[in-house]
């Protein structure tokens, strides 16, 4: 079954530092990727996506994320954290043939002043 | 622009009691989705819908039911309600047409509580 993991429940970052989220994905066929943030309170929105062409691929709110398929990763980034980046952010993946969204587990994010 | 449309967006059901939770969206996608979010266990899907008159069961269908008569609405029907069913149900929508890795647009949730 198509699936994403995601480790670490919870992130803790400096605001000013990097934050890096990981996702992998379970398939040989490569997948199409989505990560989504979450607000409290709030539905999901996204953030960005892959589906084809270049594998480096840049969001909304400086952040970007990069498909490796010899990893099987779709690893989010933001160069430097901010504190209205505290939320929950979910990587997930539909596959070809089928629009069936599944997510991972989540990251909650807590950025430190 | 209303997107996906939720309501209610809270309530509190005693065990046995039933209830649906209505989802509208306007930008005329295929695909909707029902998904319930239990804190730590992310996003697991209840069903979907490929288009109207055509449901799917997800991971988690067991004491649901829904029904797709129009492109624009899905509602979920919770038959006698269990305490395991507390949790915040979001509705979504994405997709036009053959759009494969079409993003899904969601909305604001419900916050369901049984007691």
């Amino acid at each position: 079954a198509q699936s994403v993991t995601q480790l670490g429940s919870h992130v803790s970052v400096s605001e000013g530092a990097l934050v890096l989220l990981r996702c992998n994905y379970s398939s040989s066929v490569p997948p199409y990727l989505f990560w989504y943030v979450q607000y409290p309170n709030q539905g999901l929105q996204l953030l960005l996506k892959y589906t084809t062409g270049a594998t480096l691929v840049k969001g909304i709110n400086g952040f970007e994320a990069e498909f490796k398929k010899s990893e099987t990763s779709f690893h989010l980034t933001k160069p430097s954290a901010h504190m209205s980046d505290a939320a929950e952010y979910f990587c997930a993946v539909t596959f070809y043939g089928n629009n069936r969204l599944a997510f991972g587990k989540g990251n909650q994010v807590v950025v430190i002043p | 622009n209303a997107g996906v449309t939720q309501t209610p967006k809270f309530r509190i059901l005693k065990i046995g009691q039933s209830m649906t939770l209505q989802c509208t969206q306007d930008m005329n996608h295929n695909y909707m989705y029902w998904y319930r979010q239990d804190p730590g266990m992310g996003l697991k899907l209840i069903y979907y819908s490929v288009g109207a008159g055509i449901t799917d069961k997800g991971e988690v269908p067991n004491g649901y039911n829904v029904s797709r008569s129009t492109t624009e609405d899905f509602p979920l029907r919770l038959e006698l309600a269990a305490p395991s069913q507390t949790s915040v149900y979001f509705c979504a929508s994405g997709g036009t047409g053959a759009t494969e890795g079409a993003e899904a647009f969601f909305g604001q949730g419900t916050r369901l509580t049984v007691v």
